[in-house]
């Protein structure tokens, strides 16, 4: 069925470390691949989307990057604040299961100051 | 735009009571999505519509559960009879089209005692 798997579950990085979270999914025929962030008791917000005919995006200090061969892609945060401190969730839009998007689990970044 | 209004905010109601959740989608949205957040099962589709018309139901836990879409700015999920299994957060969603950004609203956290 339909799997994203998303690690880590959560990461703690000190103030203007970089931080890394990347998910693997199954379906080869997915071909759009958003990520969101949810601060505490709010809605998730996408911060960034990629396509599967571009490898990487960045935006500012986000960036993601995709390896369609591995299945695989990753948000990257560079020069984190400790208002990126939220739960970051990656997506998968699953064409081999209804055109579905499916969330990964989850990671809880902790910037620390 | 004031985007996705979902309501009520927070519901609280008696097992075996019908609950009605609310939303209305922003205005040019084609696609709106329900989804349930729980910790045990992260974010799960319920059902989605393509203007108007009910296109996976798939993820609607059981016939507890039914969504309507009469008109393009106005969806309902209900619940009927709910249990405290049913206690999360629902959120409504809408985008341009299934791969584009989703726009989430604040979501309705519902408990069932």
């Amino acid at each position: 069925g339909e799997n994203v798997e998303q690690h880590p579950s959560t990461l703690s990085v000190q103030e203007g470390d970089s931080a890394v979270i990347k998910c693997t999914y199954s379906d080869s025929a997915s071909n759009y691949f958003p990520w969101y962030k949810q601060e505490l008791g709010k809605r998730p917000q996408l911060i960034i989307d990629i396509r599967s005919n571009v490898g990487e995006k960045k935006d500012q200090r986000i960036a993601v990057t995709l390896n369609k061969t591995a299945k695989h892609f990753s948000l990257h945060i560079t020069e984190t604040q400790p208002e990126d401190s939220a739960v970051y969730f990656c997506a998968v839009l699953h064409m081999e299961y209804g055109n579905k998007l499916v969330f990964g689990a989850g990671t809880i970044l902790r910037v620390k100051s | 735009d004031a985007g996705v209004i979902q309501s009520p905010r927070h519901e609280v109601t008696e097992m075996g009571q019908e609950v009605t959740l609310r939303c209305k989608p922003i205005s040019g949205h084609d696609y709106l999505f329900w989804y349930r957040q729980t910790m045990m099962r992260g974010l799960e589709l319920l059902i989605y519509f393509n203007n108007n018309v009910p296109i996976d139901d798939s993820g609607m836990p059981e016939d507890r559960f039914s969504a309507k879409m009469p008109n393009a700015s106005f969806s309902t999920l209900k619940i009927q009879p709910s249990e405290p299994r049913d206690s999360a957060v629902y959120f409504c969603a809408s985008s341009q089209g299934i791969d584009y950004g989703y726009t989430f609203g604040s979501g309705t956290r519902l408990t069932v005692v």
